[in-house]
């Protein structure tokens, strides 16, 4: 099955400094990639996506990469806000469910 | 509109009781899921509805009994739950299960609170 590895566990930045979080994937029959984000107390949100025909998506201060030789994909924050800090969870679908990564939890000072 | 509701917010039961989650989206999506979240872990399939029939289950304990009465609404019935399955109860939908461009955005609600003690 699939199985997605998410790095690193935690980050700490600097308010406007950039974030990136990396996640690989075992699966090479996966090709949808989301990232979600979890604020405490609320479920994940959609943040981001990518599909395997697509080797980079942008929305704002917000970039995800796909490089599917090497079954990896990862999240690029610009000028970070405080109100970023969150968890970041990765995913991979398989067989129409998402596998998630074990999430990274960002922490943004001002 | 990407909303998906999920009642109650909190639930506490006692290992005894029987209760009810539900939840509800109006985006027209055909598939729907139930995920357990528990704290620091990332969401876990339970299972997946597609077209109002159960497509998923991640073998899930007889103990968690869902129901999907029409292509709004999915339910989550508890009996005899054991403390361990305190956590939150997330529910999800999307378009439709693979296929199309657009089908695998999964939109969660905010969850479900439950203890069980």
């Amino acid at each position: 099955g699939e199985n997605v590895e998410q790095h690193p566990s935690t980050l700490s930045v600097q308010e406007g400094d950039s974030a990136v979080i990396k996640c690989t994937y075992s699966d090479s029959a996966s090709n949808y990639f989301p990232w979600y984000k979890q604020e405490l107390g609320k479920g994940p949100q959609l943040i981001i996506d990518i599909r395997s025909n697509v080797g980079e998506k942008k929305d704002q201060r917000i970039a995800v990469t796909l490089n599917k030789t090497a079954k990896h994909f990862s999240l690029h924050i610009t000028e970070t806000q405080p109100e970023d800090s969150a968890v970041y969870f990765c995913a991979a679908i398989h067989r129409t469910a998402l596998i998630f990564g074990k999430g990274t939890t960002l922490s943004v000072s001002s | 509109d990407t909303e998906v509701t999920q009642t109650p917010k909190h639930l506490v039961m006692g290992m005894t009781n029987k209760k009810s989650l539900k939840c509800e989206q109006h985006m027209g999506h055909r598939a729907m899921y139930w995920y357990k979240q528990k704290a620091k872990k990332p969401p876990e399939l339970m299972f997946v509805y597609s077209y109002e029939k159960l497509s998923i289950n991640e073998s899930v304990p007889s103990r968690f009994s869902p129901e999907c009465p029409n292509s709004s609404l999915l339910n989550l019935h508890l009996h005899a739950l054991q403390p361990e399955d305190s956590a939150l109860y997330l529910c999800a939908s999307s378009q439709a299960i693979g296929g199309l461009a657009d089908s695998y955005e999964q939109y969660f609600g905010p969850g479900t609170r439950l203890t069980v003690t």
